[in-house]
């Protein structure tokens, strides 16, 4: 069975410009989280989503925005880049927030801003 | 607020145990997990404890509670050289599946 998967791996933009980083979760799962780490942290919770519904958002401005589709899959997008962007983007599905439902991560997108 | 940490770095000689260390600090943690990340890789899922226990084995990862500390560890039995990565330590509070990370312990496992 398939894992988490995300796309692009990695990723290059200039300051000002806009990203969208995708995400399928793993089949049967209906939660996917999104979180940001910086090199040589751990992650920071950017934003989950369940059934299609915004669940919980960490802190982060509103240049950050997310959406999840019919089939799971989801989306984050970030506008107005800035050089502190420059991170690991990781995704993590679950089958719901409820109860004890491990995430599990996909390998994330590496995004650099120039 | 949530705060979790860890100490950076571990080094230990292969078949040796290592025993890694995290301290939470909200009390209304209900599961606590550990998660692997090798070079250039996402989080791997190694195990987790929910809150009411103070000890799970898995092969050869024992977890142990301490929730009056907000002590938590890891022990991984006759270290490998592929166990080489660095480990974070997360906590979920009650308010959806949220996870806060701590700051990951790098270990180094010598042969």
């Amino acid at each position: 069975d398939a894992g988490v998967t995300q796309s692009p791996t990695h990723l290059i933009k200039t300051r000002g410009q806009h990203v969208t980083l995708r995400c399928s979760p793993i089949s049967g799962h209906k939660s996917v989280s999104w979180y940001q780490q910086v090199l040589g942290q751990g992650p920071q919770f950017i934003f989950q989503y369940y059934e299609k519904e915004e669940r919980g958002r960490g802190n982060f401005p509103d240049r950050f925005s997310a959406r999840q589709f019919p089939n799971y899959s989801s989306e984050l997008n970030v506008n107005a880049l800035l050089l502190g962007d420059s991170a690991l983007y990781l995704c993590a599905s679950s089958p719901s927030p409820y109860g004890n439902q491990p995430q599990h991560f996909g390998d994330g997108t590496r995004l650099s801003i120039l | 607020g949530e705060d979790v940490e860890q100490s950076l770095f571990l080094s230990v000689r292969e078949g040796d145990s290592s025993v890694i260390n995290c301290t939470y600090t909200d009390s209304s943690s209900t599961y606590l997990y550990w998660y692997k990340q090798e070079p250039g890789a996402g989080l791997q899922l190694l195990t987790y404890i929910f809150s009411n226990m103070d000890m799970k084995q898995d092969q050869r990862l024992t977890v142990l509670l301490n929730k009056k500390d907000k002590h938590l560890s890891l022990r991984i039995a006759d270290t490998q050289t592929g166990d080489s990565a660095i480990y974070f330590c997360a906590e979920r509070i009650n308010a959806g599946n949220m996870l806060t990370f701590g700051g990951g312990t790098r270990l180094m496992v010598k042969p």
